[in-house]
């Protein structure tokens, strides 16, 4: 079935540390790609998004690069900060033309701690 | 500010009570969603509803219930029947169910019963 696998955390890195994390997927047809950030006792925000093959997704000095040759929307930031502590979902997204619902289908979650 | 409300933040419940959690949403969209999150797990998807008076069951709808009466309203109910009903609740909107439409988080429920 269709799924999405992440990197178990934790992952702790020192302020202005290089991120990656990473994410591959397991789907029927070509579905949308997200990259969801949740702080603590909060909901999640969509970080950023890719809809087809070789799009790239940034925001906030976040990208991800939709490879769909290695079925992979890895999370890379350059120089990450300690109010980047949070913890990363990456989600895929079928439906539409393909006759489904808007369905999500999370990862696991990936833990970030960032220390000064 | 357009947005997702849900309330309250915190909510604890007695064993063998219903209890309803509240999602308004401004935003104008058409499809709205129910989620439960669990400690170190993604989410799963309970409900959702594409439409005023039309809903489907997610992947875990057993022991839960919802309505969809007005656009902007979309409570759950979690009922005496659902065995483990300690969790996050968070509601989500999208403009329509089409794959691709971003879903919009509001800030989540905790539920707590004992």
């Amino acid at each position: 079935g269709d799924s999405v696998t992440q990197m178990e955390g934790p992952v702790t890195l020192s302020e202005e540390a290089f991120l990656t994390i990473n994410c591959t997927y397991t789907a029927t047809g070509y579905p949308s790609l997200f990259w969801y950030v949740q702080y603590p006792g909060e909901g999640l925000q969509l970080l950023l998004k890719a809809t087809k093959a070789d799009d790239k997704g940034s925001n906030k000095g976040f990208e991800a690069t939709y490879r769909k040759e290695t079925t992979s929307f890895h999370l890379e930031k350059g120089s990450v900060q300690v109010s980047d502590s949070a913890v990363y979902f990456c989600a895929l997204s079928l439906g539409g033309s393909s006759g489904g619902y808007n369905k999500l289908i999370f990862g696991a979650g990936t833990r970030l701690a960032v220390h000064p | 500010d357009g947005g997702i409300t849900q309330s309250p933040k915190y909510l604890f419940r007695k064993e063998g009570q219903n209890v309803t959690l509240s999602c308004e949403q401004n935003l104008n969209h058409d499809a709205m969603y129910w989620y439960r999150q669990d400690p170190g797990q993604g989410l799963r998807l309970i409900y959702y509803s594409q439409i005023v008076n039309d809903f489907q069951k997610g992947d875990i709808a057993e022991g839960y219930s919802v309505s969809r009466e007005k656009k902007e309203s979309f409570p759950l109910t979690v009922t005496s029947a659902q065995k483990n009903p300690t969790a996050f609740y968070l509601c989500a909107s999208s403009k329509g169910l089409a794959g691709g439409y971003e879903q919009y988080f509001g800030p989540g429920t905790r539920l707590t019963v004992t």
